[in-house]
């Protein structure tokens, strides 16, 4: 079976641009998830959707943070414009029935971003 | 305070060691109580899951959940040097609704020495 896929893998920018990341879930998972990973933290959600609507995204900054997810599949998440803060590991995480059960998240490698 | 505290370590043993790891909770509502174990530069990985209190074995895994003191431990008995890794614990609470996402604690960095 695959596993979570993310891209890009590494990516690193000037603050004040911008940068997407892409995720493609475990097949038949409904429930996708975004989570920012600081070094030396554990992982922070941001977004959860449930097939294509969003179930929770009150952490997500807003004002520079956007998430998609199409079609109830692959999901994007950008920032816009990207703060030196932003830097941090983004993962990616599916699970086949959200909270239901142990609801065990898969997750990605992760796309580590760094802002210079 | 934090909704699950968690020692970051490093935590350094000698391969054979039993090992300790914990995690302290605020939230009485969490239900679901899992460890899940991150080697550098990879995703975390489901090691154990709990459902309420109690005790949970597996191989040289042990889980064990004491909700009246908020308090839930994972033992690794007889370490390896391929246990080195971060270990997070994660917990949730328990609803109909489908998407209760998973609050993690900062890991603990563990070093099994040869």
């Amino acid at each position: 079976e695959a596993g979570v896929a993310q891209s890009p893998r590494y990516k690193i920018i000037e603050k004040r641009q911008s940068v997407a990341f892409w995720c493609n879930p475990i097949s038949g998972h409904a429930t996708l998830y975004w989570y920012q990973q600081i070094l030396g933290q554990g992982p922070k959600l941001l977004i959860q959707f449930q097939n294509n609507g969003v179930v929770d995204d009150s952490q997500l900054p807003k004002d520079r943070f956007s998430a998609e997810r199409l079609k109830g599949v692959d999901s994007t998440l950008k920032i816009q414009p990207a703060k030196l803060e932003d830097s941090a590991v983004y993962l990616c995480a599916s699970s086949l029935r959200g909270g239901q059960g142990t609801g065990e998240l898969f997750f990605g490698e992760g796309s580590r971003l760094t802002v210079l | 305070q934090k909704e699950v505290e968690q020692d970051p370590g490093p935590l350094s043993v000698p391969e054979g060691a039993i090992v300790s790891l914990n995690c302290t909770y605020s939230n009485s509502a969490f239900q679901y109580f899992m460890w899940y174990r991150q080697y550098s530069r990879k995703g975390p990985e489901l090691l154990m899951y709990t459902y309420s209190s109690g005790n949970k074995e597996d191989g040289r895994f042990t889980a064990q959940v004491d909700k009246s003191s908020k308090y839930i431990s994972l033992f690794i008995r007889d370490s390896q040097p391929s246990d080195s890794a971060t270990y997070l614990c994660a917990m949730r609470g328990n609803t109909n609704q489908a998407g209760t996402a998973l609050i993690f604690g900062k890991g603990t960095t563990l070093s099994v020495s040869s």
